[in-house]
């Protein structure tokens, strides 16, 4: 069974660049896409980006600007960088595995990001 | 790239069935088959429960089902319990290769 754990820095400075890597078990990550979604406090689900080994990546169109997204398979993990972020990027950040029907089946658990000085 | 509208709120007796609405565009939802459903309880992780309309992954319950026409795509829980109240997502892939979230749909089991 397929397992993805968030790691990274909990609180980040406005301006600054959030940096998150997600850690698989259970799969490649040569196989399928992975990717990033958000959930600010008390709000819904947000799409950030998806990616695939060979380097085809989606991005939300809204974020595109200030997204990086690498994959690193000798480690079996995957890293989303966010830049310039202000506290409208606060939120839990969770990574996933996306599917052929472009559905997201496996979820990490989540990580609490907060955006403030 | 706007969120699909979900109703904020729906609420159901133990026992009774409930859909939930989930409206898009004819760049999304009218056009692609790539709809999914994740139910997600309060502070847990979104599980998927429904994807491509109508298809249900391994080990979740037949009391979920899913269904599209034009441009609103649906969730529909029959026979309600205690334990569907959660809050309820729709996605649908989009024609500009992107994907899009509904704003969430609050299941309230009376």
């Amino acid at each position: 069974q397929v397992h993805l754990q968030e790691s990274g820095p909990g609180l980040v400075m406005p301006s600054e660049t959030l940096s998150l890597t997600c850690s698989v078990s259970g799969d490649s990550i040569t196989n399928y896409y992975w990717g990033w979604i958000r959930q600010p406090p008390e709000k819904g689900l947000e799409w950030i980006i998806y990616m695939h080994h060979s380097g085809s990546t989606r991005y939300n169109p809204s974020l595109k600007s200030r997204l990086t997204m690498s994959m690193d398979t000798s480690k079996n993990q995957f890293t989303l960088k966010l830049s310039s972020v202000t506290a409208a990027d606060t939120a839990v950040y969770y990574c996933a595995r996306r599917k052929f029907d472009l559905e997201f089946d496996s979820w990490g658990q989540g990580t609490l990001v907060t955006v403030s000085s | 790239q706007s969120a699909l509208t979900q109703p904020a709120s729906v609420s159901g007796s133990p026992g009774q069935s409930i859909t939930i609405s989930c409206t898009g565009t004819s760049s999304d939802i009218g056009t692609y088959n790539f709809i999914s459903w994740y139910q997600q309880h309060p502070g847990k992780v979104p599980k998927l429960m429904i994807f491509d309309v109508s298809h249900r992954p391994s080990g979740v319950s037949n009391r979920f089902s899913g269904s599209k026409s034009g441009n609103t795509a649906s969730l529909t829980i029959s026979g309600l319990q205690a334990e569907d109240e959660a809050d309820y997502y729709c996605s649908s892939y989009t024609s500009d290769s992107t994907l899009v979230f509904g704003g969430g749909t609050k299941l309230t089991v009376l």
